[in-house]
């Protein structure tokens, strides 16, 4: 039973637009939420993190929103660049679990010159 | 910066033999992890460690065992590869509840 979910698996959006990602959990004991985000043959590399007790974090382009009664969380990039085009996985953490990520299936962005 | 190697970025071994695959961290993190991931399926945990000689099984343990003999060292051993174990294979190290440190990963294919 996937405990994060990430129901799209592809997003395209035009260069310069919003890209919105979405994912969604099912455990409440998760308490830390990072995005990462993966180029072909290459491992992720962290781009942003937020704690439960935040309910928005921001980093340059980069914001992540996460909706605690919802159990969802958002990753927007604004304005998108072709250069953001890989594959983003949401990731989460929590109490009894604090040492590992439990991470979703990864949503694939394209973003269009 | 975490710095996370492991030791093959492409590997081609046969169904029956046994492989070793290395991972190396230099920032003295305590917890390792192996993952692989597969396309539509994300990163699963395979194994992971948060102390020398210490080994918890993580979501997919089946056909796999863990060796952490030096605190900057993780192996995953495939004991008997098999052709459903072909995939990306990804070494992470983090320290308490931070974020993770990915290595590049190594495609493992088994024919």
């Amino acid at each position: 039973d996937q405990q994060v979910k990430q129901n799209s698996p592809s997003l395209s959006v035009q260069e310069g637009r919003i890209s919105i990602l979405n994912c969604d959990y099912t455990n409440s004991m998760f308490d830390y939420f990072l995005w990462y985000k993966k180029y072909p043959a290459e491992g992720p590399t962290f781009l942003i993190s937020i704690s439960s007790i935040k309910d928005k974090n921001e980093d340059g382009r980069f914001t992540v929103f996460l909706n605690k009664s919802a159990k969802h969380l958002s990753l927007h990039i604004v304005p998108s660049q072709p250069g953001d085009s890989a594959v983003y996985f949401c990731a989460a953490s929590g109490v009894g679990s604090a040492r590992q990520l439990t991470f979703g299936s990864g949503t694939q962005l394209t973003v269009l010159p | 910066d975490v710095k996370v190697t492991q030791s093959s970025r492409y590997l081609v071994k046969r169904t029956g033999e046994k492989v070793f695959l290395e991972c190396v961290q230099d920032m003295d993190h305590e917890n390792m992890f192996w993952y692989r991931q597969d396309p539509g399926l994300g990163l699963r945990l395979i194994y992971f460690s948060y102390d020398v000689k210490m080994k918890e099984k993580g979501d997919i343990p089946e056909g796999y065992s863990v060796s952490r003999e030096k605190k900057e060292r993780f192996s995953l051993i495939l004991e008997s590869a098999s052709t459903n174990q072909t995939s990306m294979y990804l070494c992470a190290s983090s320290r308490g509840q931070g974020e993770f440190g990915f290595g590049p990963g190594t495609r493992l294919t088994v024919t």
